[in-house]
């Protein structure tokens, strides 16, 4: 079955700090795609990055990078030199190659940048 | 380029009324799904349309809900009669294509009360 989580339930930083939320996936799939998306405190959920299974390669776009690693079942997400704005809850979220286009989300971390 | 389009943005109601959530998808997107986000159960897809044929209905919660797609460019999610727990945000998203990993785009999200 698929599963994913994400153990920080709330994080806060101070401005200028960085921070890594972790997420950590479980499916029966070789193929799959992983995803992040933002929910400022407007509410709507903002797409981040969308990755396959099959492409480890990290990704870098401009304060926020992606570390991938299937060994350990992982795709966590650093904003380096966080700022306010970055204020948000985090939602990871899977989708498997087989059965219905469907995401399965994780709880969500709910990010707090301190001025 | 506009997005998903949802209305209406905030909803009140009273139980036992009937409440109509309104979604346009994005222009060319051929799938559709609403979501519903809550504190105890978090983001679950409610349901999943395909070229307008509903594919997977299997999160609806009860007969008290019913989704249609009359349209490639409307869909609509109903609930009557309304209970209180059924206060939650209601989201509509839309993809490019029907085959799992296509990203998936959220609309702004409606907002229930059932009082």
């Amino acid at each position: 079955a698929q599963k994913v989580t994400q153990a920080q339930t709330e994080i806060s930083v101070v401005e200028k700090e960085d921070v890594t939320l972790d997420c950590v996936y479980e499916t029966r799939d070789t193929t799959y795609y992983l995803f992040w998306y933002k929910q400022p405190p407007s509410g709507e959920l903002v797409f981040l990055i969308r990755r396959n299974s099959f492409d480890e390669q990290n990704e870098i776009s401009g304060r926020y990078s992606w570390n991938f690693q299937k060994s350990t079942s992982s795709f966590n997400f650093t904003i380096t030199a966080s700022q306010v704005v970055d204020s948000a809850v985090y939602f990871c979220a899977l989708s498997e190659a087989t059965g219905a286009n469907n995401l399965f989300f994780g709880t969500g971390t709910r990010l707090t940048v301190i001025p | 380029d506009a997005g998903v389009i949802q209305s209406p943005r905030h909803e009140v109601t009273e139980m036992g009324q009937e409440v109509t959530l309104r979604c346009k998808p994005i222009s060319g997107h051929n799938s559709l799904f609403w979501y519903r986000q809550t504190m105890m159960r978090g983001l679950e897809l409610l349901i999943y349309f395909n070229n307008n044929v509903p594919i997977d209905d299997s999160g609806m919660p009860e007969d008290r809900f019913s989704a249609k797609m009359p349209n490639a460019s409307f869909s609509t999610l109903k609930i009557q009669p309304s209970e209180p727990r059924d206060s939650a945000v209601y989201f509509c998203a839309s993809s490019p294509q029907g085959f799992s990993g296509n990203t998936i785009y959220f609309g702004e999200g409606s907002w229930l009360t059932v009082v």
